[in-house]
């Protein structure tokens, strides 16, 4: 299973755009990226989900280089509401094993 | 569509006792999965139920055990409770399990279990 590495805490402001770095080197090639947001006391929110290259969505961007052995979170113009944590999951798509890292705090700054 | 639901949202018990936790999962989810969040751990996986069978299951002792329904709602149980089993215990459901490109997990609000 592959381990992911992210920075532990980021600080932002309103209005600009964040990029958050998973590293995932042992990921096999069956694996799928996922990334979760959460709140304080509520479960995580899936964001987005990608295999290789872009994946964007109304949230949120997810760029994956060739090698895929690491990805990053993109989301524009953050506000207040962003601040969470957010989980990089790399691992067969499923509830089975899945291993979720320490996450990354993102505090959004007004 | 209603989403993921856990009863109780909040629950103190007793070290020794045992304690039983629901989860509905969002209508025409047939996996159920189940979480344990602590600060010092982050979030670990449990075991994952499909079609009443458990399919996987985390890394925990055999105190941990749950059990899925015929219309898809799972409970789970931890008996013999210790202070390190509190924590927010959180069930996620999917349409499927396994492999699948947009497999994607709902997360209820979670249960907050305080051992004492």
């Amino acid at each position: 299973l592959a381990k992911t590495t992210q920075p532990i805490s980021m600080d932002s402001y309103e209005g600009q755009e964040v990029n958050i770095t998973c590293s995932h080197n042992n990921i096999a090639t069956n694996d799928y990226i996922t990334w979760y947001q959460q709140f304080p006391s509520q479960g995580p929110r899936f964001i987005i989900q990608g295999y290789k290259t872009k994946v964007t969505n109304e949230v949120a961007s997810l760029f994956i280089p060739a090698d895929r052995k690491s990805s990053t979170l993109s989301l524009p113009r953050v506000s207040l509401s962003d601040t969470a944590v957010y989980y990089c999951l790399v691992g067969e798509p499923g509830g089975f094993k899945t291993i979720f890292g320490a996450g990354t705090r993102l505090f959004v700054k007004a | 569509k209603a989403g993921v639901t856990q009863t109780p949202r909040y629950l103190i018990k007793t070290r020794g006792q045992q304690v039983t936790l629901s989860c509905s999962p969002i209508s025409g989810h047939r996996s159920v999965s189940w979480y344990q969040q602590t600060p010092g751990q982050g979030l670990q996986f449990l075991f994952e139920y499909f079609s009443e069978t458990q399919r996987n299951k985390g890394n925990f002792p055999g105190r941990f055990s749950g059990r899925q329904f015929s219309n898809s709602r799972s409970e789970m149980n931890v008996s013999t409770l210790e202070l390190g089993d509190s924590a927010l215990y959180l069930c996620a459901s999917s349409l499927e399990m396994g492999r699948g490109r947009n497999y994607e997990q709902y997360f209820g609000p979670g249960t907050r279990l305080t051992v004492t």
